[in-house]
């Protein structure tokens, strides 16, 4: 079957760090993406992982081990604007969509 | 990158009624996508829409429910027939864009929100 597990939700502090997990098992897999969504828009891309290791990207950073099944995005010097709901997608072999997790809920805090 | 105008924007139905909602996208796309996210839940697919063919249906999805069109390559629809309130929910339309190292990349409407009463 698949699967993909991320905590429901987060807090941190402004000007923290935070790290949000997310663990995956699909049947078949290509790559892994993150999309931030804020409450009332449409999800925008953050990232793309099909290697293992870090892909930085400003503010974000991301990581994937293959052969844990796990990913973490990220989250440097975290401003206000970050509150929103992070979305973990696994690319699967022979499939033409991605698989969505439920989603991470940040809220930042002052 | 691609631009995604989907309408409309919110809407309130009755029960039993129908509404179609419209993805038009800036530009040519092979593969577009309609998804359903509920309060407080992740995306799930619906269908993909197919241009010139019938849609391709997920599980727990059927074409009389759900049937869509896909026209053209930039032009899409979706409607929910025979809505109940378990349909409420917020409808988006999803479009593939491959990138220079051949990565799909999804990009999203804002979405439709659909309330049945």
């Amino acid at each position: 079957g698949q699967n993909i597990d991320q905590p429901t939700e987060m807090t941190a502090t402004e000007g923290a760090i935070v790290q949000i997990n997310c663990t995956y098992q699909t049947s078949g897999f290509n790559g892994l993406f993150w999309y931030q969504q804020h409450a009332g828009e449409a999800p925008t891309f953050l990232s793309y992982n099909v290697l293992d290791g870090l892909e930085e990207k400003g503010r974000f950073s991301s990581f994937l081990s293959r052969s844990k099944g796990y990913s973490y995005l990220l989250l440097k010097e975290l401003q206000m604007k970050d509150s929103a709901s992070y979305l973990c997608a696994a690319d699967q072999t022979g499939a033409n969509n991605l698989f969505f997790g439920t989603g991470t809920r940040l809220t930042v805090i002052p | 990158s691609a631009v995604i105008s989907q309408k409309p924007s919110r809407d309130i139905c009755q029960r039993g009624t129908s509404l179609t909602i419209q993805c038009q996208v800036d530009s040519q796309v092979t593969m577009m996508f309609w998804y359903r996210q509920q309060p407080g839940q992740s995306l799930t697919l619906i269908a993909t829409a197919n241009q010139g063919s019938e849609a391709t249906y997920e599980s727990g999805f059927v074409i009389d429910k759900f049937p869509i069109s896909r026209p053209n390559l930039t032009f899409s629809t979706l409607t929910v027939s025979n809505m109940s309130p378990e349909d409420s929910s917020i409808y988006l339309c999803s479009v593939e864009v491959q990138d220079t190292a051949n990565t799909g990349e999804l990009f999203f409407g804002e979405g439709s929100r659909l309330t049945v009463l």
